[in-house]
């Protein structure tokens, strides 16, 4: 299994564009959910989906745009890139296990995105 | 906002000796876990505590919670030098969906060889 795997690992935007971030995993995990990264802040919730169809907001969802057309995929969308949007994003995906109900994330390499 | 606040925020030490970080919550929760990030790189899972339990242990990892204080403690025994990175608790909060898990800010553990 390959994993969470994300793509691109580095991006270089101008201040403006629009740009998919790519988040595929292939462990079936039902949950997936997107965060970044800035130094001192840990990791802050950007949006979430509990499944194929439905996603809901996190901590930080504006200026972001997510759909899951499919289990495997959560791409995350930046329509209009802000200098403020300069920062590590991670992908992961979990599942809940059995009646424990215990989740445990898988988390991609990250992309690092900079905003000029 | 952040749930939790970890503590020390840097911890520097020599191989072989223990490594103490602390994490403190604001909410009820249903389960912390403790998350590993070498530089650069994504985070990796190390352990899961659920609200009743109250301590947990995995090798040299051992955590424990106290639900009344709203807090937590990562202990790694013997440490090495590949143990250096930065640790993160991370907090389910009760009755928020799966997915949604809330990050402290971390401890940079340094271990000297």
């Amino acid at each position: 299994n390959a994993g969470v795997t994300q793509t691109p690992k580095f991006q270089v935007l101008k201040t403006g564009q629009s740009m998919t971030l790519q988040c595929a995993q292939d462990m079936n995990h039902e949950y997936m959910s997107w965060y970044r990264q800035d130094p001192g802040m840990g990791l802050r919730l950007i949006h979430y989906s509990v499944g194929a169809g439905i996603t809901d907001q996190g901590e930080v969802p504006n200026g972001y745009n997510v759909s899951r057309s499919t289990t495997e995929d959560f791409p995350l969308r930046l329509l209009s890139a802000a200098p403020s949007q300069t920062s590590v994003y991670f992908c992961a995906s979990s599942y809940v296990a059995g009646v424990s109900g215990s989740e445990t994330q898988y988390f991609g390499p990250g992309t690092r995105l900079l905003v000029l | 906002s952040q749930q939790g606040e970890e503590d020390p925020q840097a911890l520097s030490i020599q191989e072989g000796e223990n490594a103490t970080m602390n994490c403190s919550y604001k909410t009820s929760i249903n389960n912390l876990q403790w998350y590993r990030q070498n530089s650069g790189r994504g985070l990796v899972h190390l352990i899961l505590i659920r609200s009743n339990e109250r301590e947990k242990h995995s090798g040299r990892l051992r955590v424990t919670l106290d639900t009344s204080k709203k807090s937590s403690s990562l202990l790694i025994t013997a440490s090495r030098a590949a143990d250096t990175a930065s640790y993160f608790c991370a907090t389910l909060a009760g009755g928020t969906s799966y997915g949604k898990l809330t990050f402290g800010q971390g401890t940079i553990l340094t271990v000297h060889p």
